[in-house]
């Protein structure tokens, strides 16, 4: 059975840091073909996809918030990172992380996701 | 970018009656190399992360009724519902995973 969790601050202040940990099982994400991305959604607003990391560290990042976002895997603790640098209020959102196979290209398995507001 | 255009933006069906959702990209999603079109369609309910139901336009997730099918190829596609339950009140996302940035339609809301 595969289950993601995220965890992080549910708070955090303009221009600090948001880190974000997807904590992983039933999958390894040492398998060719798997990846795990990060998703969010503005309360009340449409999905936006942020970043994937696959099975061999090749990692994409939307464009608009490249500059800002770092993907990293921990294979051996079943964890994916997430940093997002200099947050702003409309950052807030409820942050997912999902679970992405080859075969389906697609994300069949989501966390429950978490809110971050970002508020001084 | 690719940008996700979905059809209507809200609508009202009657149980047992069938529903149509369309999404149109701005570019093809069809790679010619397979012939898949990378696009997916998820379901939220209120609370709850999406749920996959179809990928590669018209692959149906495991486990997704049978009512639930996807159409189209290219930059038109379609979800549609033959008999909708009221367990199917919820936002529909298309989502195009062909290239950097994914992204997601607006949503389409599915109400009763």
């Amino acid at each position: 059975q595969i289950t993601l969790k995220e965890s992080g601050p549910t708070l955090v202040k303009p221009t600090q840091t948001l880190t974000l940990t997807c904590t992983f099982s039933g999958f390894s994400l040492s398998t060719s073909g798997v990846g795990v991305g990060w998703i969010r959604q503005p309360p009340g607003k449409a999905l936006e996809w942020l970043a994937l990391i696959f099975w061999d560290d090749d990692k994409r990042y939307t464009p608009s918030l490249k500059s800002r976002l770092t993907i990293t895997k921990d294979t051996s603790k079943n964890q994916v990172v997430l940093t997002m640098t200099n947050m702003d209020p409309v950052d807030t959102a409820t942050y997912y992380c999902a679970h992405r196979t080859y075969d389906s290209g697609s994300y069949a398995y989501w966390g429950q996701g978490t809110l971050v507001t970002v508020s001084s | 970018d690719i940008v996700m255009t979905q059809s209507p933006d809200s609508l009202a069906v009657s149980l047992g009656e069938r529903a149509t959702i369309n999404c149109k990209s701005s570019q093809s999603v069809l790679y010619s190399s397979n012939n898949k079109n990378y696009l997916a369609w998820y379901q939220q309910k209120p609370g709850q992360p999406p749920k996959l139901l179809i990928y590669w336009a018209s692959t149906r997730e495991s486990g997704v009724p049978d009512r639930f099918s996807g159409s189209g190829s290219g930059t038109d596609f379609t979800l549609t519902i033959s008999s909708l339950q009221a367990e199917d009140v919820a936002v529909y996302y298309c989502h195009q995973y062909y290239s950097i940035p994914y992204t997601f339609g607006q949503g389409a809301r599915l109400e009763l």
